[in-house]
């Protein structure tokens, strides 16, 4: 069973939906999680990071962790075009980081 | 947001030869930075841990006489595949931290093709 585990999708939604991205993993000892956004040909580029279970919210995009549950996930509310990419969740403990697989994500106008 | 810069952004090399990456961090010193490889569709992977200053952590599997990482200063780290063959292409990707790990900023990647 790998660390974490990432639906690679794709998945494909209309413009204005809300896109659920998920998580979960196995080792309990992390304890901060974050996602990353990866257009093609590029490096990931840091959305957001949260410290331990609850939810945390920057404009269109929500992350929250269950800890109880190692589930992570990513919301995006109306989403747009420019949206479509691969979404990479990440965790991170004792300065070890893994990584999820990566969702490829596209939005139609 | 910190930038982290990559050179070259894609390289075409021969078989057997070298070819080095510099990974820099523009706007801020980074004491740590990572180097990663990725595959078409697959997540990254960590190959070394890079610290300025001292010798690199590698990851296990990857060949540490293969892919040499220096560390020169708080800003550069270079990765170079030494007698590079095809199954060496790859998209490789470094980061650096500010501060702390979960805090990763990453480069735009590096296109390696060896022919």
């Amino acid at each position: 069973q790998k660390e974490v585990e990432q639906d690679p999708g794709p998945l494909s939604v209309p413009e204005g939906a809300i896109v659920s991205l998920n998580c979960t993993y196995s080792n309990s000892a992390f304890q901060y999680f974050m996602w990353y956004r990866q257009y093609s040909r590029k490096g990931p580029e840091l959305l957001m990071y949260t410290y331990s279970s609850g939810n945390k919210e920057d404009g269109r995009f929500t992350a929250q962790v269950d800890k109880s549950s190692k589930y992570i996930s990513l919301f995006i509310r109306d989403s747009q075009p420019s949206d479509s990419a691969t979404y990479l969740c990440a965790m991170s403990a004792n300065n070890d980081m893994r990584f999820g697989a990566g969702t490829r994500l596209t939005v139609k106008p | 947001g910190a930038v982290v810069s990559q050179h070259p952004s894609r390289v075409i090399c021969k078989s057997g030869t070298s070819v080095k990456i510099e990974c820099r961090s523009l706007d801020f010193q980074a004491t740590t930075m990572f180097w990663y490889r990725q595959f078409p569709k697959q997540s990254l992977m960590l190959m070394a841990t890079s610290n300025e200053g001292s010798k690199a952590t590698y990851e296990q599997g990857v060949e540490k006489d293969k892919f040499l990482i220096n560390h020169a200063s708080l800003t550069l780290s270079t990765l170079t595949v030494t007698s590079a063959h095809p199954e060496d292409s790859s998209f490789y990707i470094c980061s650096a931290i500010v501060q702390d790990i979960y805090e990763q900023y990453f480069g735009p990647g590096t296109r390696l093709t060896v022919t």
